[in-house]
């Protein structure tokens, strides 16, 4: 199985600051990332898929990139909607895997 | 509009069954591949199924397999999920979500709201 690290696990910042997400991938995964969006009680959201394509009605202050085993979901300007838990996956082989999530709470 | 209504969920004992269902609307249920991930209480995103358009081909997470059988009824637009002796790590909220595309390649573009199973005496 493909394992999926994220970092940090928490992340405290500022309407308004730049963040970085990481996500390492135990093996190379061919850009096959996707990254999600949960606010608490609600269903993940698709933010981005293939590393780096904006799903469709996403905002473009998101953005991912990366390559082989290391992807990175940037935040250029955080919203007040932004603080949520941040999830990645990769969809390369199976069994399906997931990050163990990124919280990103106000500073 | 993408709809995934999902049902079922309840409380259980140890060694008990449920059934989930997830209702489909606004799209060509038959055209995609679908998903079961779920969630335990304040824990990550696991996936645990996957089914082909026509139900011929199916996949699980180690941890369900025996145990859990994914269907589908595509006259009915609906996804099933029979759990069958259920453990107190199968306790989770249970998302129904589609894969992008046709192919089984892809991420999770649409989600239903969830229902939780708990499993407990």
């Amino acid at each position: 199985d493909i394992q999926m690290t994220q970092s940090p696990s928490s992340l405290s910042a500022s309407v308004g600051d730049r963040v970085t997400i990481t996500c390492r991938a135990s093996q190379g995964i061919s850009n096959s990332l996707a990254w999600y969006q949960q606010k608490p009680g609600k269903a993940p959201k698709l933010l981005l898929y293939a590393a780096s394509r904006l799903e469709s009605g996403v905002p473009s202050r998101f953005s991912g990139s990366g390559s082989g085993t290391d992807y990175t979901l940037t935040i250029s300007s955080l919203q007040p909607e932004d603080f949520a838990t941040y999830y990645c996956q990769q969809y390369y082989s199976t069994p399906r895997t997931f990050g163990q999530g990124t919280k990103l709470e106000i500073k | 509009e993408v709809q995934l209504v999902e049902s079922g969920g309840g409380l259980v004992q140890p060694g008990g069954s449920l059934r989930l269902s997830c209702a489909a609307s606004g799209f060509t249920f038959s055209s995609y591949w679908m998903s079961w991930v779920r969630q335990a209480p304040g824990k990550g995103l696991e996936w645990v199924a996957n089914i082909k358009q026509d139900g011929s081909e199916k996949y699980y997470v180690d941890s369900v397999k025996g145990r859990f059988t994914i269907s589908r009824d595509n006259a009915k637009n609906s996804l099933y999920l029979q759990m069958n002796s259920l453990r107190a790590e199968d306790t989770a909220v249970y998302y129904c979500a589609r894969l992008y595309g046709s192919g089984s390649y892809g991420p999770f573009d649409y989600w239903g709201q969830g229902t939780l199973v708990t499993v407990s005496s």
